[in-house]
């Protein structure tokens, strides 16, 4: 069966500071893979996507960015945070060619001080 | 652009009773998905049903169902029998067939009154 991996689950940060966050996906092989921020009390805003390795696509401009090294592997990454980069991030898949639905992973809670 | 529509922030329900949560959506295609997803205080995103464009019938998992409303471009949630269990924030999401996006509403927060 399939699974996804998110770490770390919660993190502290202080701004100006840089950012990594690691999503994997096991028992799949090539699928689409997402990146969502859900800010508190509200909805789910897609900050990247990928079909395959090295293919990214940005969906809202921003200090973020997004790397797929591996197949299995989504990386979201800052150089420099900002307070508005708080909230909720959730990576997420689906596969590839399939109109199935996405599989979300637990979630990181980050916190920008 | 597609876009999903919940105008609905906060809703609530006597346990055992029975609660329908909308969603309207925006798009030019005539074939895609729609889904539901519930998100409890874990945080943890969970499927709840999901429903086919070209297919007329309406979906049902259990006590979930969903009206489907191609022409109105809508895509209701009724819970039946509400449980405590049931209390989450819900999601009406949008994929096109061929696209790789889910375009997400902002979110139905359900409260399940004892």
């Amino acid at each position: 069966s399939q699974t996804i991996h998110q770490w770390p689950a919660t993190l502290v940060q202080p701004v100006g500071s840089p950012l990594s966050l690691e999503c994997t996906v096991e028992g799949t092989s090539n699928p689409n893979l997402y990146w969502y921020r859900q800010a508190a009390g509200r909805g789910l805003q897609l900050l990247f996507y990928s079909i395959g390795i090295g293919q990214i696509s940005s969906e809202v401009p921003q200090n973020l960015s997004a790397s797929r090294p591996q197949d299995r592997q989504f990386i979201l990454s800052s150089k420099k945070l900002l307070l508005s980069d708080s909230g909720f991030y959730l990576c997420a898949w689906s596969a590839q060619g399939a109109v199935n639905e996405q599989f979300f992973g637990p979630g990181t809670r980050l916190t920008v001080l | 652009a597609q876009t999903v529509t919940q105008s609905q922030p906060e809703m609530s329900v006597q346990e055992a009773e029975t609660v329908t949560l909308s969603c309207t959506y925006d798009t030019s295609e005539s074939d895609y998905y729609l889904f539901w997803y519930k998100q409890p205080p874990s945080r943890q995103m969970i499927l709840v049903i999901r429903q086919e464009a070209y297919k007329q019938q309406n979906a049902t998992e259990n006590r979930f169902s969903v009206n489907f409303q191609k022409a109105a471009k809508s895509f209701s949630l009724k819970i039946s029998d509400s449980q405590l269990g049931d209390a989450a924030m819900y999601f009406c999401a949008y994929r096109r067939r061929t696209g790789n996006q889910f375009y997400f509403g902002t979110g139905t927060s359900l409260t399940v009154i004892p």
